[in-house]
């Protein structure tokens, strides 16, 4: 089945950036891609964009477009979405999903399962 | 706003059954699978449906989604204590090129 396992809690100062990682295993890491969603207090859940595991391409939101970076290392099958310029506005729960979308001709968002989801803390 | 809507809350006495709407559009649910997850607080979500109407397994057929033109829904029979949690439609969005989630309801079992 698989599994998604991210890296821990941060805690940030207002205009840092934070790097989140998402290591996955039980699959074929170029398989699938891996859809970013974030959830802040109070809020829904809010996609951030998608990477391909295959070839590294990516789509981003349009509201974080110019502000994220995701990326992968496939030797490690490990996907990372960084987040710059952080403001009090970023502080929520950040989770990756293996994305049944792998490729450039499919819809993205297409959610198998969830990582365990990382708080980041974004606060002077 | 989110761009798929949902009622903010439903509510059911255990053993009832409650149903949850997530209205679309043409560019999105009119042509793209619809998913259902469901939030329990402090761990990650869950997909309770995929591609309209299929459960992933371990998914109790308690859960059902369905779609139809622009919209979905996801049915809930049998309620449960352990079902109060927040429930999200999402998919994916071709005019906007990007993921896209209703803005959740919150099902409470009186």
């Amino acid at each position: 089945q698989g599994q998604l396992v991210q890296s821990g809690p941060e805690v940030k100062k207002p205009g840092a950036s934070v790097k989140v990682s998402c290591k996955a295993s039980g699959y074929a890491f170029s398989m699938y891609g891996v859809s970013w969603v974030r959830k802040a207090p109070g809020h829904g859940l809010e996609w951030m964009g998608w990477i391909s595991g295959y070839s590294g391409k990516t789509n981003y939101a349009q509201k974080f477009q110019g502000r994220v970076t995701m990326t992968t290392d496939t030797f490690t099958s490990t996907a990372y979405m960084e987040l710059r310029d952080l403001t009090s506005d970023d502080t929520a729960f950040y989770f990756c999903a293996r994305d049944r979308c792998s490729g450039s001709n499919c819809p993205r968002a297409q959610i198998d399962f969830w990582g365990q989801g990382t708080l980041v803390t974004v606060s002077s | 706003q989110s761009v798929l809507t949902q009622p903010p809350s439903v509510s059911a006495a255990p053993g009832q059954k409650v149903t949850i709407s997530c209205s679309g559009s043409s560019s999105n649910i009119g042509n793209h699978y619809i998913s259902w997850y469901q939030l329990l607080p402090g761990a990650a979500p869950k997909v309770l449906i995929y591609e309209n109407n299929k459960r992933p397994s371990g998914i109790p057929d308690r859960f059902s989604g369905s779609k139809s033109g622009t919209s979905g829904t996801l049915d809930i029979t049998g309620l449960q204590p352990g079902d109060e949690a927040e429930y999200y439609c999402g998919t994916w969005d071709m005019g906007l090129s990007s993921g896209v989630f209703g803005g959740g309801t919150k099902v409470t079992v009186l």
